[in-house]
């Protein structure tokens, strides 16, 4: 039982390059979500989704498209990158759509991305 | 919109309480949680409230009044490896659209 598991760990990128984070969690979880992480921001939302095929925007949405085609994976693309999408990603999964004491959100490990 | 406060940083020693507090603006409000963050590290939950009221796990606690939009982690029997960042959550909706806080950095001292 993996949990979260999120790839790569560390990614560098040139201004106007794309890529795509990868998501992929085992436990079955009907909720995923991406955060990003800067200093002194705390977590922000970037998109969620509650099962597979619905997605939304979070609040900082621009700059980032997601799908969700299967239960197990969430990836978060970056369409062309930008020095201000320099952050830590952290993808997130939870058994439930609401939040209670039962379902808590389960963490990856992160992606530190550079944009220089 | 909403908004969420927090001390920016806490110090304490082994062995002592502390607590960190934690108010917020929002609409919408289901519930507020709390979650611990190792530097480097992912977080990891610690404590939810939907209701008035103390929830106590271990040594750790959360208390959340919301008549006053306000809530608080207690963590007693300090030990070292406490020493992380701690960030409240609101719950707002029907979906699990956490908004976090800044986080507190709690540095415990032998």
């Amino acid at each position: 039982n993996a949990g979260v598991t999120q790839t790569p760990k560390f990614q560098v990128l040139k201004t106007g390059q794309s890529m795509t984070l990868q998501c992929a969690q085992d436990m079955n979880h009907e909720y995923m979500s991406w955060y990003r992480q800067d200093p002194g921001m705390g977590l922000r939302l970037i998109h969620y989704s509650v099962g597979a095929g619905i997605t939304d925007q979070g609040e900082v949405p621009n700059g980032y498209n997601v799908s969700r085609s299967t239960t197990e994976d969430f990836p978060l693309r970056l369409l062309s990158a930008a020095p201000s999408q320099t952050s830590v990603y952290f993808c997130a999964s939870s058994y439930s759509r609401t939040s209670s004491y039962n379902s808590p959100l389960h963490f990856g490990n992160g992606t530190r991305l550079t944009v220089t | 919109g909403q908004s969420l406060e927090q001390p920016s940083e806490v110090t304490a020693v082994e062995g002592a309480i502390v607590q960190i507090n934690c108010t917020y603006q929002t609409s919408g409000f289901y519930g507020l949680s709390w979650y611990q963050q190792h530097d480097g590290g992912a977080p990891t939950f610690l404590s939810y409230n939907a209701l008035d009221g103390l929830e106590e796990t271990g040594r750790f606690s959360s208390f959340l009044s919301r008549s006053d939009s306000y809530g608080y982690l207690l963590l007693q029997e300090l030990q070292m490896k406490d020493s992380a960042s701690y960030f409240c959550a609101v719950s707002r909706g029907s979906f699990q659209k956490l908004v976090f806080g800044t986080g507190t950095r709690l540095l415990v001292s032998p």
